[in-house]
């Protein structure tokens, strides 16, 4: 069964500090993996998308890693501000014409002051 | 731009009543899809469609119907609404190049509560 698995289900931290979210999956087979922010209420925007080629992507102060052979990847917040604070979505695709995708529960980052 | 618009925002129904959630997008993705996040999960596939004319069944799609006569609207409908239908609806578009990866779009959600 293709699966995506999040960890931390939760995380505090103060501002200013880095952390790092996890995400393992089993999807196959594998096309792509997407790390998403949803902020409470809204709808989840793209932070990065990674092909199994591709072993890190940064977007500003968020940083994905992909390890393709031990089906893992994390998202590293550096620098952590406010509004941070927000569901964290790792989503994998499957390599088929659908490109079905397979959505983790996320980790919900709470940044205080 | 305005993106991926939902309507409507917050809606109510009683157990047994039929409803129509509106997704439109207005930058030509041939790919739309329907997803219900229930508290502490994943966000689920209901539908999806990859074309105007082209729709198919995701891991939820009990109890929704879906149809895309155009490329900018995809409406759900549910057909008797249940307490289980409860839950955020979002909807979603992006294009779909060969070879490349595209970027999706979310709409900001549509709240359901049924009673």
């Amino acid at each position: 069964k293709n699966q995506v698995e999040q960890s931390p289900q939760s995380l505090i931290i103060l501002e200013g500090k880095n952390c790092t979210l996890q995400c393992n999956y089993t999807v196959s087979p594998f096309s792509n993996l997407r790390w998403y922010k949803q902020d409470t209420g809204r709808g989840p925007v793209s932070l990065t998308i990674m092909t199994f080629s591709e072993n890190t992507k940064s977007n500003g102060r968020y940083t994905a890693t992909l390890d393709a052979d031990t089906k893992q990847s994390s998202l590293h917040i550096t620098a952590s501000q406010l509004s941070d604070s927000a569901s964290y979505i790792c989503v994998v695709s499957l390599n088929t014409n659908a490109g079905k995708s397979t959505f983790g529960d996320g980790t919900t980052l709470t940044v205080k002051p | 731009n305005a993106g991926v618009t939902q309507t409507p925002k917050f809606q109510v129904l009683k157990t047994g009543q039929s409803m129509t959630l509106q997704c439109a997008q207005d930058m030509n993705h041939e790919y739309m899809s329907w997803y219900r996040q229930d508290p502490g999960m994943g966000l689920r596939l209901i539908h999806y469609s990859v074309g105007a004319g082209i729709t198919d069944q995701g891991e939820v799609p009990n109890g929704y119907n879906v149809s895309r006569s155009t490329t900018e609207d995809f409406p759900l409908r549910l057909l008797s609404a249940a307490p289980s239908q409860t839950s955020v609806y979002f909807c979603a578009s992006r294009p779909t190049r060969r070879g490349a990866l595209t970027e999706a779009f979310f709409g900001q959600g549509t709240r359901l509560t049924v009673v």
